[in-house]
């Protein structure tokens, strides 16, 4: 079981706008900066969100995140067939000492 | 081109050792926190351990304190993970990371724990 909560699937037709939710505590997202990786099929993770909601170089702008209180969520508009892919989000926290995952959410393009 | 290269992984036996390296290449090694993180057959991703630029700070998941452990070599570019008693939980890809948000990635090592 996760630290951090994420709905294990979601799904949209192309087009479409998609939102996956990540819920935490107040000693990881409460107090910490989340950060979202996507990870396409038998590939390694590549960071989609860092800081929360900023985009590193080359990521689409269809890609956003927001943070509220415990919970983040990714956003992903203009869905498209090749975002097809399992998504995490990622937080320090401080009563572990260390970084916690999300179980992933795996995201179908109908 | 920015890049890390896993290497190490194989088959090893419960209660073996195996020792991970990642050559890091493309940007300053030591400006950046280090990390191994993990994903079991089939499942999530599960953060192993993380150091600082200068080793001053080093951090393990709970399920592999006092059996592996994490270091990185300047010279070499290199991070290592240096990995004892092990478990057949322990199999997993491997991957190492750097950056203060996990920015780059390499390709992973598998490591498979069997008899």
């Amino acid at each position: 079981q996760s630290v951090l909560t994420q709905p294990p699937s979601a799904s949209g037709t192309p087009g479409q706008r998609v939102t996956i939710s990540c819920s935490g505590s107040s000693s990881n997202i409460g107090s910490y900066n989340v950060y979202w990786y996507q990870q396409l099929p038998g590939t390694a993770p590549k960071l989609l969100i860092y800081l929360n909601n900023q985009r590193p170089s080359g990521v689409p702008d269809r890609f956003s995140g927001s943070k509220s209180g415990t919970s983040a969520s990714l956003a992903i508009s203009g869905l498209r067939s090749e975002d097809e892919a399992d998504y995490y989000c990622a937080a320090w926290d401080a009563s572990l000492s260390g970084w916690v995952f999300g179980g992933g959410t795996k995201l179908t393009v109908l | 081109e920015v890049q890390l290269v896993e290497s190490g992984g194989g088959l090893v036996q419960p209660g073996g050792s195996l020792r991970l390296s990642c050559t890091a290449s493309g940007f300053i090694f030591s400006n950046y926190w280090m990390y191994w993180v993990r994903q079991a057959p089939g499942k999530g991703l599960e953060w192993v351990a993380n150091i600082k630029q200068d080793a001053s700070e080093i951090y393990y998941v709970d399920s592999v304190k006092g059996r592996f452990t994490v270091s990185r070599d300047k010279a070499q570019s290199s991070l290592f993970l240096q990995m004892n008693s092990l478990r057949a939980e322990d199999t997993a890809v491997y991957y190492c990371a750097a950056g203060d948000s996990m920015d780059v990635w390499g390709q992973g090592t598998t490591v498979t724990v069997s008899s």
